[in-house]
């Protein structure tokens, strides 16, 4: 069965200051990955995906995010944060099951961004 | 891009009443729909897959009576909780795939449930 982890539940940064966010996931075959984002009483955005191809994505508002099979890892970056980046962070892996594309998250991490 | 909306975005019921949150794909046509559950500073569970013109899919321990999925069109889900209780109030969210057999999906705002 996949699963994911997200080992810090909460961040602070400073604003103007580099940010990433750790992901790490199980999977038996190539996962497909997703980066999404919540604010407070809001359904989820996608920020970014990856299914196959070039291992370092780009996803909006200037997000990035790195495939690294061999750390089984997917960590999110963004290197210049912004007082509206303040958020919930939620990795996903999912499973191409023809009929059964069903989506798996972390628990997320907490973002806090300091003036 | 792909829009899922839900309705209503809040809503407060007595104990022992049923209530139904619906989940719409605006853009695109939806054979399957998602249905999450999620606690306050919690992850998203997965409660069960909508399937249009079948029945849904329950995930384990989440019981299949009180929580009823109708898949009415290939547009529409929905969710009713019945004879709903305190415990039951949490955050609701759908979502769907743009592409069928596709593992991307896109998210409805979510129906906040509370139970008084």
């Amino acid at each position: 069965a996949q699963s994911v982890t997200q080992p810090d539940i909460h961040i602070t940064v400073s604003e103007g200051a580099s940010l990433e966010l750790r992901c790490n996931y199980s999977y038996g075959a190539t996962p497909y990955l997703f980066w999404y984002v919540q604010s407070p009483g809001q359904g989820l955005q996608l920020l970014l995906k990856y299914f196959s191809g070039d291992t370092l994505v780009q996803g909006i508002k200037g997000f990035e995010a790195e495939f690294k099979r061999s750390q089984s890892s997917f960590n999110l970056r963004k290197p210049s944060v912004h007082w509206s980046d303040a958020a919930e962070y939620f990795c996903a892996v999912g499973a191409f099951n023809f009929g059964n594309e069903k989506l798996t998250f972390g628990t997320g991490t907490r973002l806090t961004i300091i003036p | 891009g792909a829009v899922v909306s839900q309705h209503p975005s809040r809503v407060i019921c007595k104990s022992g009443t049923s209530v139904k949150i619906e989940c719409r794909s605006l853009d695109f046509q939806a054979t399957t729909m998602f249905w999450y559950r999620q606690f306050p500073k919690q992850s998203l569970m997965l409660m069960a897959t909508s399937n249009e013109g079948s029945k849904a899919t329950y995930e384990q321990g989440v019981e299949k009576d009180k929580f009823l999925i109708n898949h009415a069109s290939l547009t529409l889900s929905t969710l009713t909780v019945t004879s709903a209780h305190p415990e039951d109030s949490s955050f609701y969210i759908c979502s769907a795939p743009p592409v069928a057999s596709d593992p991307e999906q896109y998210f409805g705002p979510g129906t906040r449930l509370t139970v008084t």
